[in-house]
């Protein structure tokens, strides 16, 4: 089945910096890559994902990057700002429709 | 509007009470699934549906069943909870569309067992 590794476990940033949270993931045959980010207290929600027919995708200040032979994806926050704090959780989704989530990232982002 | 619902959002018992954690949807899914979470920490699979009459055990070993007689509707059951059960429970949903489709969350379960 799919595995999924997710870096950095925290990482701190300071307010208008960039991040970038990188995933792997083992099945060659998955080809659906969502973006969770989680409040605290708030339920999962989906910020942004990619397909495997695409290389890139932006939203505005976050954009997903994926290499499907290198079978990693990144997600990038540009700009940051205090209410992107959260943890972020990558997932991947193969052919046998199992969705496998990473451990998560918790992103500060200090004023 | 269509979403996800969980009763109860909070939940403090004894141990050894039986309760039953339930989700609901409205986003005309068939497929379900229940995460067990400690606060912002890893999501752990513990049980999924794809239909009705459908249910499978998740990767993480878990005491509690499910069941699901109607689409919309996958409660879980503790028979005699303990306090390793305390944690968030999540419900998801995601719809029959094959592996592109998207998987929606309902704002969980907090359980605490004394």
């Amino acid at each position: 089945g799919e595995n999924v590794e997710q870096h950095p476990s925290t990482l701190s940033v300071q307010e208008g910096d960039s991040a970038v949270i990188k995933c792997t993931y083992s099945d060659s045959a998955s080809n659906y890559f969502p973006w969770y980010k989680q409040e605290l207290g708030k339920r999962p929600q989906l910020i942004i994902d990619i397909r495997s027919n695409v290389g890139e995708k932006k939203d505005q200040r976050i954009a997903v990057t994926l290499n499907k032979t290198a079978k990693h994806f990144s997600l990038h926050i540009t700009e940051t700002q205090p209410e992107d704090s959260a943890v972020y959780f990558c997932a991947a989704r193969g052919l046998g429709n199992d969705m496998r989530f990473g451990a998560g990232t918790r992103l500060t982002v200090k004023p | 509007e269509a979403d996800i619902y969980q009763t109860p959002r909070y939940l403090v018992i004894g141990t050894g009470k039986k309760i039953t954690l339930e989700c609901s949807q409205t986003m005309g899914h068939d497929k379900m699934y229940w995460y067990q979470q400690d606060p912002g920490m890893e999501l752990h699979l513990i049980h999924y549906s794809y239909g009705v009459n459908s249910t499978e055990k998740g990767d993480l070993s878990s005491e509690s069943t499910v069941s699901r007689i109607r689409t919309e509707h996958f409660p879980l059951t503790l028979e005699s909870a303990r306090p390793s059960h305390t944690s968030q429970y999540l419900c998801a949903s995601s719809s029959a569309g094959g592996p592109l489709s998207e998987q929606f969350f309902g704002p969980g379960t907090r359980l605490t067992v004394l």
